[in-house]
């Protein structure tokens, strides 16, 4: 299965700064996600990181708060824009390899203060 | 789209003992169904899975069992020990590229 590293694993940040996450793939895959886990709770999607093009994302998450880039098939950023501390979670970078199984990263922990 | 209902939200259980976490669905065309399991500071790991086209499937301690005519899927640990404390979810994937999470199940098994 794939390896994925994600970087920071966590942060502590200020009201209204920006935090990009990185992820990194051992392996080319096609499909990257990045979820994300608010403290207690379970894995939301918030877009499908597309190698290429616009990610697309899910219904309650926008490009201009969570922009993503995907320039090659091993890595790809999520960043978090104008943070409050309502964004405070765990962000998961996650991709799915042979016989459509996903695999997540560790996540990155962050805390808005 | 696709509803998943995990239960139960909390559970405990001794050392030794058995620990059953059952999951329901919605979609019938679900046919993936796989179980994470997530320890404190850390990544939801895959630890088993099933496809629509078997009923039961065993790794071990663990296993799972699913009846697609009921709509539900569950997980069985036997013999647990303190290291399978953690957080467990269930998924289920219609498409293969989308997958449904439940809520979680936190066990911890107690020494």
């Amino acid at each position: 299965s794939a390896v994925i590293s994600q970087k920071p694993s966590r942060d502590i940040c200020q009201r209204g700064t920006s935090l990009t996450i990185q992820c990194q793939v051992d392996s080319q895959v096609t499909m990257m996600f990045w979820y994300r886990q608010q403290p207690g709770q379970s894995l939301t999607l918030i877009a499908t990181a597309n190698q290429g093009s616009e990610a697309t994302y899910e219904s309650g998450f926008v490009i201009d708060k969570f922009p993503i880039s995907r320039p090659n098939l091993t890595f790809s950023t999520l960043t978090v824009s104008n943070m409050s501390p309502e964004d405070s979670s765990i962000y998961l970078c996650s991709v799915l390899t042979g016989a459509n199984v996903l695999t997540f990263g560790a996540g990155s922990r962050l805390t808005v203060l | 789209g696709e509803n998943v209902e995990q239960h139960p939200s909390t559970l405990s259980v001794q050392e030794g003992d058995s620990a059953v976490i059952k999951c329901t669905y919605s979609d019938s065309a679900s046919n993936y169904f796989p179980w994470y399991k997530q320890e404190l500071g850390k990544g939801p790991q895959l630890i088993i899975d099933i496809r629509s086209n078997v009923g039961e499937k065993k790794d071990q301690r663990i296993a799972v069992t699913l009846n697609k005519t009921a709509k539900h899927f569950s997980l069985h640990i036997t013999e647990t020990q303190p290291e399978d404390s953690a957080v467990y979810f269930c998924a289920a994937s219609p498409t293969g590229n989308q997958f449904y999470f439940g809520t979680g199940t936190s066990l911890t098994v107690i020494p």
